[in-house]
């Protein structure tokens, strides 16, 4: 079983829907959480950190964690065709300095 | 300022054959990582490095892989005596101190190996 799952799509919704991405995780000594998202032939970039449970926004993105049931989620309002990309979840623990990734889901929003 | 760079950006190589990936940190940062991602897969952490010397290399998945870093900057990932399934997009990253998980992980384009 892989440290964190995470459905690889693709996922394809009309512009102005609300996306829902998620992630589990199996190690309840993962600590932090992050987003990345991946345009086409290119390295990943970091959308979100969050830390504790709960709910973090940044503009049209809101990242919720959920350490209860190991279950993380990034949600993307009002989406739009330059929101396609592979959105990749990513967590790890204080010690071990390197980020478990999950497979990345492909995301195409269209016009 | 320049981002994380790596060369080349592919390269298409025979069974059997050496490989060396080179990548070329942001100036300043101190940590480096080097990541593989194949198709389907997410990101696979190969390897970490703290300034020159690699406090985890955990992640390289047999002896075939080697990683150096001189100088506190660029780094060489080399792969002997290539298979088929080493075929994947090498990623590198790096950080300003790499002390605390949560600071920003910069990724360079990446180099896309191709084994025939």
């Amino acid at each position: 079983q892989k440290e964190v799952e995470q459905d690889p799509g693709p996922l394809s919704v009309p512009e102005g829907a609300i996306v829902s991405l998620n992630c589990t995780y199996s190690n309840s000594a993962f600590q932090y959480f992050m987003w990345y998202r991946q345009y086409s032939r290119k390295g990943p970039e970091l959308l979100m950190y969050t830390y504790s449970s709960g709910n973090k926004e940044d503009g049209r993105f809101t990242a919720q964690v959920d350490k209860s049931s190991k279950y993380i989620s990034l949600f993307i309002r009002d989406s739009q065709p330059s929101d396609s990309a592979t959105y990749l979840c990513a967590t790890g623990r204080q010690g071990a300095q390197k980020l478990v990734f999950g497979q990345g889901t492909r995301l195409t929003i269209n016009p | 300022g320049a981002g994380v760079s790596q060369s080349p950006s592919n390269k298409v190589t025979e069974k059997g054959k050496d490989v060396e990936l080179r990548c070329d940190p942001i100036s300043g940062h101190t940590a480096l990582y080097w990541y593989r991602q194949s198709l389907g897969q997410g990101l696979e952490f190969l390897i970490y490095f703290q300034g020159n010397s690699a406090p985890d290399k955990s992640g390289l998945p047999s002896d075939r892989f080697s990683a150096e870093r001189t100088g506190g900057s660029v780094s060489t990932l080399t792969i002997q005596r290539t298979q088929q399934e080493d075929s994947a997009v090498y990623l590198c990253a790096s950080s300003l101190a790499g002390t605390l998980l949560q600071e920003t992980q910069y990724f360079g384009p990446g180099t896309r190996l191709l084994v025939l």
